[in-house]
């Protein structure tokens, strides 16, 4: 089946620094989503993408859509301590599928 | 809007014994429920697909036998570990969208932590 990758695996960063992270897949994604899962929590939907080249922000939180669209990108300015988490992309399974893929993850921590 | 429970949120019990785990959506209706297991510093892996009023489908490798799924209602899913063993120990997540389309977000309970002593 189709893969997900992130990178960095994880991060250890200093509160007010930009983090960057990328997720790369094996084959053409139509969506890419990007999630953040709190200790013991569910994932929270963050960004959604649906067209090659997008490029959405939510508040300090922005990701793109990759023109190949095998990849995406999220990036976080000026970080906060409740920026701590994991955050996954994912995407459809396979085409016309409403079943999801998650990326591998991308761990952050903040070193105060 | 667009809430997802789950209960219990953790359960511990024996090898052998039967757990049961409720998944709800609390303020929509929703079509499509999915189960996850997320194992310690790993990703969610999906289970299966169930739909309101049909039989769930599940992804390769995952024991229909085993974790049993039954989506009675627009509000309902519930997932039962079978005979649990320790292996089975796990953090279990649901999610809910309102349609069966492509793209249609998906809304995430908190999780439920399994652990089979």
């Amino acid at each position: 089946g189709q893969q997900l990758n992130q990178s960095p695996q994880s991060m250890f960063i200093q509160e007010g620094e930009d983090v960057s992270m990328n997720c790369t897949s094996s084959s053409i994604f139509n969506t890419w989503l990007w999630y953040k899962q709190d200790p013991g929590e569910g994932p929270v939907l963050l960004i959604a993408l649906y067209k090659a080249g997008e490029l959405t922000s939510n508040g300090r939180l922005t990701a793109q859509f990759g023109i190949t669209r095998k990849d995406s990108f999220l990036n976080i300015s000026a970080s906060i301590p409740s920026d701590v988490g994991i955050y996954f992309c994912a995407g459809p399974a396979n085409f016309g599928n409403e079943k999801l893929t998650f990326g591998t993850g991308t761990r952050l921590t903040i070193i105060p | 809007g667009a809430v997802v429970s789950q209960h219990p949120s953790r359960v511990i019990c024996k090898s052998g014994t039967s757990v049961k785990i409720e998944c709800r959506s609390l303020d929509f209706q929703a079509t499509t429920m999915f189960w996850y297991r997320q194992f310690p510093k790993q990703s969610l892996m999906l289970m299966a697909t169930s739909n309101e009023g049909s039989k769930a489908t599940y992804e390769q490798g995952v024991e229909k036998d085993k974790f049993l799924i039954n989506h009675a209602s627009l509000t309902l899913s519930t997932l039962t570990v079978t005979s649990a063993h320790p292996e089975d120990s796990s953090f279990y997540i649901c999610s809910a969208s309102q349609t069966s389309g492509v793209g249609d977000t998906q809304y995430f309970g908190p999780g439920t932590r399994l652990t089979v002593l």
